[in-house]
């Protein structure tokens, strides 16, 4: 079964600061996708980012990287000098078609709290 | 377009009483997914669809109801709510052609006195 494993509960960092959230995948599927949602304070879910098992280029966005590595089932995600923000609660999620019909297992997410 | 809309934003119910919470998306996407988020354990599938008049178990199925009487509209029922069903449910969507990229609604508070 398809697991997402986000170890960090919460994190705390000092404005400007670098910050990377880990992100650990289990799937058998060859074909599989990945996601980062952010999930501000007023609750709802915004999506950062998807990237496709074929694809193991790291993205950059602005001051958001994304490091994908196969080999160790990882994607990560790196804030680069952090803003007070950015605070809220970020999910990876993984989403296979292990059951037929693809869908979406999230991690239980990592609470990144920036102080200025 | 309005995107994925969630009905009620915020409820509280009684032990024993029962309510339907609606999700509705205007993008015209065949498959409709309930999940609810409970603290420290993000977000967890109860239910799924993949066209009008087909439903499919999630992860938490068990309390829940769900039914696709139209395309845009995906109901999830609670018969006789319990505290633990004390959530927040998201709605999301996804057109087939793309099934991975999920599209989620704003979100059901949901508090079981």
């Amino acid at each position: 079964a398809q697991k997402v494993t986000q170890a960090q509960t919460e994190i705390s960092v000092v404005e400007k600061e670098d910050v990377t959230l880990d992100c650990v995948y289990e799937t058998r599927d060859t074909t599989y996708y990945l996601f980062w949602y952010k999930q501000p304070p007023s609750g709802e879910l915004v999506f950062l980012i998807r990237r496709n098992s074929f694809d193991e280029q790291n993205e950059i966005s602005g001051r958001y990287s994304w490091n994908f590595q196969k080999s160790t089932s990882s994607f990560n995600f790196t804030i680069t000098a952090s803003q007070v923000v950015d605070s809220a609660v970020y999910f990876c999620a993984l989403s296979d078609r292990n059951s037929g019909y693809s869908t979406l297992t999230f991690g239980k997410g990592t609470m990144l709290l920036v102080s200025p | 377009n309005a995107g994925v809309t969630q009905t009620p934003k915020f409820r509280v119910l009684k032990t024993g009483q029962s309510m339907t919470l609606l999700c509705a998306q205007d993008m015209n996407h065949e498959y409709m997914y309930w999940y609810r988020q409970d603290p420290g354990m993000g977000l967890r599938l109860i239910h799924y669809s993949v066209g009008e008049g087909t439903t499919a178990k999630g992860e938490v199925p068990d309390g829940y109801n769900v039914s696709r009487l139209k395309k845009q509209n995906f109901l999830l029922g609670l018969e006789s709510a319990a505290p633990s069903q004390t959530s927040v449910y998201f709605c999301a969507s996804s057109w087939q052609g793309n099934q991975e990229t999920q599209y989620f609604g704003p979100g059901t508070r949901l508090l079981v006195l």
